[in-house]
This record gives C-alpha cells, structure tokens and sequence, in this order.
C-alpha cells in the first residue's frame, strides 16, 4: 500500500518551454503532497507543500510563479516548471502520506528527471 | 532553520563488514527517519524512530532515536552489494510536517 507514482520518469524541454509533472497517490488520497528538488550528489530540498483545494505553501527562496503547483484532487498534485532553463535541470521528487495508516515518514516517487536544453 | 549533519559523508566498506552512520541535528525533532536511496530514484523508508531513546531493527538494519531529540545512528550488520546507494536522514516536528533531510551518506560495498 501508499504507492506514490510520478510521471513522466524524464523529460527534456527546450529552453523557454513549460514542463509540467504529475504526481498520483495510487491507493490512497492524500490532502497534502511535498514537492523535492535535488541536484546531482546533493540532499533533498523542499520546494512546497502542495495542499488539496488551496494555495501551496512554498519554501524560502522558490518562485512560486516559477513553479507552479496545482492539487485539484486527493490523488493528484502537479508542477508546473514555466519558462524552464538550464539551471532548472534536476531531479523532481514528490511525496504523500496516507492518512489512514499508522505510518510516520512519507512514501516518495520514483522521481522525474528533468533536463533543459 | 532546522540543519541536519551525517557522517561519514561517504563509506568503502569490504562485503560483509558492519556499518555505522550518524546524524545530529541542530534543533529537536520528534520523529527521526532513515532513507535510502539508489540512482534515479527516490528514497525509500528504511526506519521511523518516535520516541527518544527508541532502538528499532529492520532486518540487518538498527536505528536508535537520541535521547536529546537531536541525534541518531544508523547501523547496518554484514554489509552486501545491494546495501550500496545514499543514505538520508531525516527529521519531522510532528508525523504531519515536512520531512527535512540531512546531506546524505554515501555507501559503497565492496565485493
């Protein structure tokens, strides 16, 4: 159970052009998702905290015009890379927690690579 | 803001060794997690830890909780090739908060 599936795996995008990534909670609904970014040979950052049927909370420093996140339903989050470039090519990790079980900790994707050229 | 530290940054170990990773942190945090996590994807739940001073085991895996809130270890018993990847740890204010993550050790098993 609390399966968290992401997609797509990888995309490459032009410079310029808006990448969007999904994030589905399987077999469970989840009311609050994390969005990670993570660069090569570096931790796990926090972007936002994506919240069903509200506003994200976002982390210091992150655009929150830049990156766009939409939780219009309890199985489904995504994020929205606008006018992607170079320096945004990473690792894009989300996260969910099942509320009905007694688990602490989050289950993660599998991630999405991004690559901007 | 809530920073953790690991140690060892990064571990060669010969198959079949035992492994010891830490982590403190420099503010408290209630539920202590360990990840890990192989290339390309993401991390996977090793242990959760919730109460200070808690020793838990997952197999070859033991993780005990600090008694101040802010430290914990990672053990790994008789090393084999599929332990190697980057392990995380991670701390929580409550089971509902973010999950903060420390910068990660770096495990390679040597066969």
């Amino acid at each position: 159970g609390a399966v968290v599936s992401q997609h797509p795996s990888w995309v490459i995008c032009k410079s310029g052009t808006s990448v969007k990534i999904e994030c589905r909670s399987l077999d469970f609904q989840a009311t609050t998702m994390f969005w990670y970014r993570q660069f090569p040979k570096q931790s796990l950052m926090l972007m936002a905290t994506s919240n069903e049927g509200s506003k994200a909370t976002y982390e210091q420093g992150v655009e929150k015009d830049k990156f766009l996140i939409n939780h219009a339903s309890l199985t489904l989050s995504t994020l929205t890379v606008t006018s992607a470039h170079p320096e945004d090519s990473s690792f894009y990790i989300c996260s969910a927690r099942d509320p009905g079980r007694r688990v602490y900790g989050y289950t993660f994707g599998s991630g999405t690579r991004l690559t901007v050229v | 803001g809530q920073q953790l530290n690991q140690s060892p940054q990064s571990m060669f170990i010969q198959e079949g060794e035992d492994v010891s990773m830490n982590c403190t942190s420099s503010s408290i945090f209630n539920t202590w997690l360990w990840y890990k996590q192989d290339p390309g994807e993401g991390p996977v739940l090793l242990i959760a830890l919730y109460k200070a001073g808690e020793l838990t085991s997952n197999g070859r895996l033991t993780a005990q909780f600090g008694i101040t809130r802010k430290d914990s270890f990672l053990n790994i018993s008789a090393s084999i090739p599929s332990d190697v990847g980057i392990y995380f740890c991670a701390g929580q204010i409550t089971s509902y908060d973010k999950v903060i993550f420390g910068p990660g050790t770096s495990l390679s098993v040597i066969p």
